[in-house]
């Protein structure tokens, strides 16, 4: 089982360019959370996909979108990118319904994003 | 609100106790959790308490939660070096059945010789 990956590891892009950030979930996973860590804070959590459906959203601009797949892998975009949206990206994978610690999110190692 | 608050920093001496405080503020959090997280890794989840448990044992960690006080504790018992790393406290909110997680900003556990 590879766990949940993400790629590209690294990325740099310079302002107003657009980003994609993947995801493969861990295998049996439905869901698909990303968070965006900012250097030195904790995970803010950008959205939540399921079904292939947004069903959350947290406190991010419509810069940020995603896209579910039917393989439940999931993309992360970005627009017009500011010099704030530097940060590492965590993708989380999990299962609805399967209890336990209230369906435990599995994070992926992320994708380091700078914005010259 | 929601607003998960921790200290940012913690040095112990190797093979003292850790103790890592939080506190949080949404009433409903039905879970609440501690991550790991190592230079250059994801977050790695150490242990979780259900809301109506007022403490959790998992071989050298004890979880304590004082939920009048909405106050969450993560002991570690004789730490170690390879214990230094960024402790999250998070808490899972409402009722939902697969909902967003609200993070602290990190407590950074040095151990120092």
């Amino acid at each position: 089982d590879a766990g949940v990956t993400q790629s590209p590891t690294h990325l740099i892009k310079t302002r107003g360019q657009q980003v994609t950030l993947r995801c493969s979930p861990k295998s049996g996973h439905d869901t698909v959370s990303w968070y965006q860590q900012a250097l030195g804070q904790g995970p803010q959590f950008i959205f939540q996909y399921y079904e292939e459906e947004e069903r959350q959203r947290g406190n991010f601009p419509d810069r940020f979108s995603g896209h579910q797949f039917p393989n439940y892998s999931s993309e992360l975009n970005v627009n017009a990118l500011l010099l704030g949206d530097s940060a590492l990206y965590l993708c989380a994978s999990s299962l609805v319904g399967s209890g336990g610690a209230g369906n435990e999110q599995f994070f992926g190692p992320g994708t380091r994003l700078t914005v010259l | 609100g929601e607003d998960v608050e921790q200290s940012l920093f913690l040095s112990v001496r190797e093979g003292d106790s850790s103790v890592i405080n939080c506190t949080y503020t949404d009433s409903s959090s039905t879970y609440l959790y501690w991550y790991k997280q190592e230079p250059g890794a994801g977050l790695q989840l150490l242990t979780y308490i259900f809301s109506n448990m007022d403490m959790k044992q998992d071989q050298r960690l004890t979880v304590l939660l004082n939920k009048k006080d909405k106050h969450l504790s993560l002991r570690i018992a004789d730490t170690q070096t390879g214990d230094s790393a960024i402790y999250f406290c998070a808490e899972l909110p409402g009722y939902s059945s697969a909902s967003k997680i609200i993070f602290g900003s990190g407590t950074r556990l040095s151990i120092r010789p």
